[in-house]
């Protein structure tokens, strides 16, 4: 079956050091999304993808960058990890066709990121 | 700047019951509306989408309505369920643009 997976699905690291979380999606849609969900704010998107080489800024992009090489992956990293970037962060992917650029995105299982 | 906001941040409902879940935003604009559920330790789920050219959407013991003269949707599950309990959010779209979703209603079935 068609999935979205993240990985790792935990990690701790600490403050300054570069991290990457990986997202991979098989349902071979163009359009993949990168939140962070903190109490009280909800999902709040960090960066986005409508395909291959293409990647935009969000609500939330400081402190965070995407790439976009292929169709199935978007990594992001955090360029010099910070508390404030202690979260749990969802990957997303949605299918365009639709007609809206932003229907029935799936999530993946999330990531849960500890900066100490 | 838009806005997405739920009235209840908690909600217990007597399984068998019908709950009903409200979100109120403040972007006139906004044309495409969803809700999620996420259950503990689980990424959020597609239940049902409504837009805006619409003011009720029914799917399976699922209805969303969607009433733009007050800016406020609501999500009705009929026969609340154990498998129910879990976290509800609402989300907004304007034209494609980012999704701005709620702090989210956490749903508990009690038996």
């Amino acid at each position: 079956d068609a999935e979205i997976t993240q990985s790792p699905r935990h990690k701790i690291t600490e403050t300054g050091r570069q991290v990457t979380l990986a997202c991979h999606q098989t349902w071979n849609h163009n359009n993949m999304f990168w939140y962070r969900q903190d109490l009280g704010h909800g999902l709040r998107l960090i960066h986005y993808s409508y395909g291959v080489h293409d990647t935009n800024k969000g609500e939330v992009s400081d402190g965070y960058s995407v790439s976009r090489s292929n169709t199935e992956d978007l990594p992001l990293t955090l360029e010099s990890a910070a508390s404030s970037q202690t979260s749990v962060y969802f990957c997303a992917s949605s299918d365009p066709s639709k007609g809206l650029v932003f229907a029935e995105a799936f999530f993946g299982q999330g990531t849960r990121l500890t900066v100490v | 700047g838009e806005s997405v906001g739920l009235h209840l941040p908690t909600l217990s409902v007597q399984e068998g019951d019908n709950s009903i879940i409200n979100c109120a935003y403040s972007n006139s604009a906004s044309d495409y509306f969803i809700w999620y559920k996420q259950e503990s330790g689980k990424g959020p789920q597609f239940i049902i989408d409504i837009r805006s050219n619409m003011d009720k959407r029914q799917g399976q013991r699922v209805t969303v309505l969607l009433n733009k003269t007050v800016k406020h949707l609501s999500l009705q599950i009929a026969a609340t369920q154990p498998g129910d309990s879990a976290v509800y959010f609402c989300a907004e779209n304007n034209y494609g643009q980012n999704f701005v979703f709620g702090p989210g209603t956490r749903l508990s079935v009690l038996p």
